[in-house]
């Protein structure tokens, strides 16, 4: 599976979106780009994921940019409870691969009343 | 609908002693796949079992085995218990005709003194 940057922490304001940057630059064609949060202490949490097009859902956007080299989570308006441990991952979804995610250091958003 | 639940949440075990850990997957889920977090790391892939037999494994010695019944659910068992075997063991249960989405329970701690 492709490696994923994130940078190590963020902050966000309550009310305001938070946009949460990945890099995954050695994607391959067949690759999804999935987002997970963690709460302290409780499993992961399934947000989003993606192949090429921008995906919406009802906690979260995402938007891969058209080489895939790099997407975007938002979080349209941030409450306290999104503070946790955002993890985006590159996985071969229904290939080989199938069901192994590969789990970086992921990106500490903290948000700010 | 009941998603993936797993038990104990948690258990305290002494160096040497063996541990198995349970878990039932999201209905309609077929792909069991086991994680360890380690306080501060990201999940790390145990194995993973499908049809009753272990189809992917991580880089884990052999004192960790598991298990797949004929209802799906799974366990996994760790033999030999270390110290460094205290963790966070995460199951996470998904199916390629339900879609590629990956749901993970809440975990079971694990304490070995």
């Amino acid at each position: 599976d492709a490696k994923t940057t994130q940078p190590t922490s963020m902050d966000c304001a309550e009310g305001r979106a938070a946009n949460l940057p990945c890099n995954h630059s050695t994607i391959s064609g067949n690759e999804y780009v999935y987002w997970y949060r963690q709460i302290h202490s409780q499993g992961p949490q399934y947000i989003i994921h993606g192949l090429k097009n921008n995906e919406t859902n009802e906690m979260a956007s995402l938007i891969i940019t058209e080489d895939r080299k790099s997407s975007t989570l938002i979080l349209p308006h941030a409450t306290l409870r999104d503070t946790a441990v955002y993890y985006c991952i590159v996985s071969n979804a229904g290939g080989t691969s199938y069901g192994k995610l590969t789990f970086g250091q992921g990106t500490i958003l903290t948000v700010h009343p | 609908d009941a998603g993936v639940t797993q038990s104990p949440t948690h258990l305290i075990k002494t160096r040497g002693q063996q541990v198995t850990l349970r878990c039932s997957p999201k209905s309609g889920h077929d792909t069991v796949s086991w994680y360890q977090q380690a306080l501060g790391q990201g999940p790390q892939f145990i194995f993973q079992y499908y049809e009753e037999e272990e189809r992917q494994r991580g880089n884990f010695p052999d004192r960790f085995s598991g298990h797949q019944f004929p209802n799906y659910s799974s366990e996994l068992n760790v033999n030999a218990l270390l110290l460094g075997d205290s963790a966070l063991y995460l199951c996470a249960s998904s199916s390629l005709e339900s879609g590629n989405t990956i749901y993970f329970g809440e975990g079971s701690w694990l304490t070995v003194v």
